[in-house]
């Protein structure tokens, strides 16, 4: 059965620090991978796309990478700060018109 | 805009009770998608349309679950009758296909408890 695992529920680092989130996925060829960010009662908010023809995507201090033949991508944060403290969710679709399928998130926590 | 409307933020009722959630997507996107979302399960698909016809209630967890769409800016999520395990916060996005599509917009979630 297809499976989404993301690295760990929590993970705490030091202000300032680059913070890395892992996303696996098994029994899936995703078109789309995509980071959402959750903050404590609210929804999911879009953060970054990545399509499977694509090694690595930037925007200010996110970069996220997509590796296929590892089935795995990565999420990082540069220079972190307090207020990137939020669950981060992976989700992956196999076409533009198909639903997403959600990994069960991360916690991150940045210690100032 | 607005962003995804959802109404009620929060509810609290008793088992065997009516439960009706409502949604506005956002003007102009023709996907609605209902999610919920539990610790253990994580944010799960329930049902989603296009263009207000479902495609796919493969996750409705039960007959007791109903979604319409009478039209492109409402739709609602029915629970009849609730159970305690049906407890969670559930989730509307919408997006539109064509335009960076693939990328969904949350509501801010309606928290179900049932006691």
């Amino acid at each position: 059965s297809q499976k989404i695992e993301q690295n760990s529920e929590a993970l705490n680092i030091q202000e300032g620090k680059t913070a890395t989130l892992t996303c696996n996925y098994t029994n899936y060829s995703p078109a789309y991978l995509q980071w959402y960010r959750q903050d404590p009662g609210r929804g999911p908010v879009f953060l970054l796309l990545i399509r499977e023809n694509e090694k690595e995507k930037r925007k200010e201090r996110l970069k996220v990478t997509f590796d296929t033949t590892l089935k795995q991508s990565l999420f990082h944060i540069t220079a972190s700060q307090p207020a990137d403290s939020a669950t981060y969710l992976c989700a992956l679709s196999s076409s533009g018109n198909t639903p997403l399928v959600f990994g069960k998130g991360t916690r991150l926590s940045v210690i100032a | 805009d607005a962003g995804v409307i959802q109404s009620p933020r929060h509810e609290v009722t008793e088992m065997g009770q009516e439960v009706t959630l409502r949604c506005k997507p956002i003007s102009g996107h023709d996907y609605l998608f209902w999610y919920r979302q539990t610790m253990m399960r994580g944010l799960e698909l329930l049902i989603y349309f296009n263009n207000n016809v479902p495609i796919d209630d493969s996750g409705m967890p039960e007959d007791r679950f109903s979604a319409k769409m009478p039209n492109a800016s409402f739709s609602t999520l029915k629970i009849q009758p609730s159970e305690p395990r049906d407890s969670a916060v559930y989730f509307c996005a919408s997006s539109k296909p064509g335009q960076g599509a693939e990328t969904q917009y949350f509501g801010p979630g309606t928290r179900l408890l049932v006691l």
